[in-house]
C-alpha cells in the first residue's frame, strides 16, 4: 500500500459527461501528479501541482481540469467525455517536485460508454 | 529530449529460471533510470532505481538492473523467478525539468510466469 488513495475505484458513464476523480497524497507529499494509461498511448503524464500550485502540464486535453486543495488532496475534472478518454488514471504523490520516488495509488478506471 | 524502449513487449518464463527484461534509454543529460512494477489491478510500485552512483543497483523481491552507459541500457534481472513476480514491468527514465523530475515512462513489459 503506497498511502496515495484515490476515489472511486470504476466509473462508468456516457459520452458528452463529466466526471470528477479525487486523489489524496501521501502524508507529507506536496506535490501531486495525474497520469492517464491507455491501451493506445501507454503512460502520459498530465498535469502536477505542488502546494496548491500548477507546477507542470504534460499531454492534457483542454476538457481536462485539476486542482490541488489546501489539504492537499486533488481533483481531476474531466468534461464533454468521449470514447477515447476511457482508461486507467492514476494518481501519484512526491514529497517535492524534485523527488526521485513518486508513490502511485491504485487507480480509477474510467469507462465512457 | 529523452526517451526509453523496452525491447520486449511480452516475456514468459518458468518458475525458478532467470528473469531478464530490456530497455535502452536516450537522454541528452546524465540520466536516472527506474524500474516500477504493476500488478494487475494496482498501481504503480518503484522496484529500484539508478541516480548516478554505483551501476549495479539492487531492489526490492531480488530484482537488480545494471547501468550500462557504454550500451545505453539499464536491463532488469533476476536469478530465479516466482509466481509473484507475473506483472508488467515499466523502464522508466527521468530528467529534471524547470524545478520538477519529469518521468518519461516505456511501454512495458508483460511478464509471464509458467509453473
Amino acid at each position: 500500500d503506497s498511502g496515495v488513495t484515490q476515489t472511486p475505484k470504476h466509473l462508468i458513464t456516457a459520452t458528452g459527461q463529466r466526471v470528477t476523480l479525487r486523489c489524496s497524497p501521501r502524508s507529507g507529499d506536496l506535490s501531486v501528479y495525474w497520469y492517464q494509461q491507455s491501451l493506445d498511448q501507454g503512460l502520459q503524464f498530465l498535469i502536477q501541482y505542488y502546494n496548491g500550485e500548477e507546477r507542470a502540464k504534460g499531454n492534457i486535453l483542454e476538457r481536462f481540469s485539476a486542482q490541488q486543495f489546501p489539504d492537499l488532496h486533488s481533483e481531476l475534472n474531466l468534461s464533454s467525455l468521449e470514447l477515447g478518454d476511457s482508461a486507467l488514471y492514476f494518481c501519484a504523490s512526491s514529497v517535492d517536485p524534485a523527488a526521485y520516488e513518486q508513490y502511485f495509488g491504485p487507480g480509477t478506471r474510467l469507462t465512457v460508454t | 529530449a529523452q526517451s526509453v524502449t523496452q525491447l520486449d513487449s511480452h516475456v514468459s518464463v518458468s518458475e525458478g529460471t532467470p528473469v531478464l527484461l530490456r530497455c535502452n534509454y536516450s537522454s541528452s543529460y546524465s540520466p536516472s533510470l527506474f524500474w516500477y512494477v504493476q500488478h494487475p489491478n494496482k498501481g504503480l510500485q518503484l522496484l529500484l532505481k539508478y541516480t548516478s552512483a554505483a551501476t549495479l543497483v539492487k531492489g526490492i523481491n531480488g530484482f537488480e538492473a545494471e547501468f550500462k552507459k557504454s550500451e545505453t541500457s539499464f536491463h532488469l534481472t533476476k536469478p530465479s523467478a516466482h509466481m509473484s513476480d507475473a506483472a508488467e514491468y515499466f523502464c522508466v527514465v527521468s530528467r529534471m525539468d524547470t524545478g520538477r523530475r519529469a518521468l518519461t515512462f516505456g511501454s512495458g513489459t508483460r511478464l509471464q510466469v509458467q509453473p
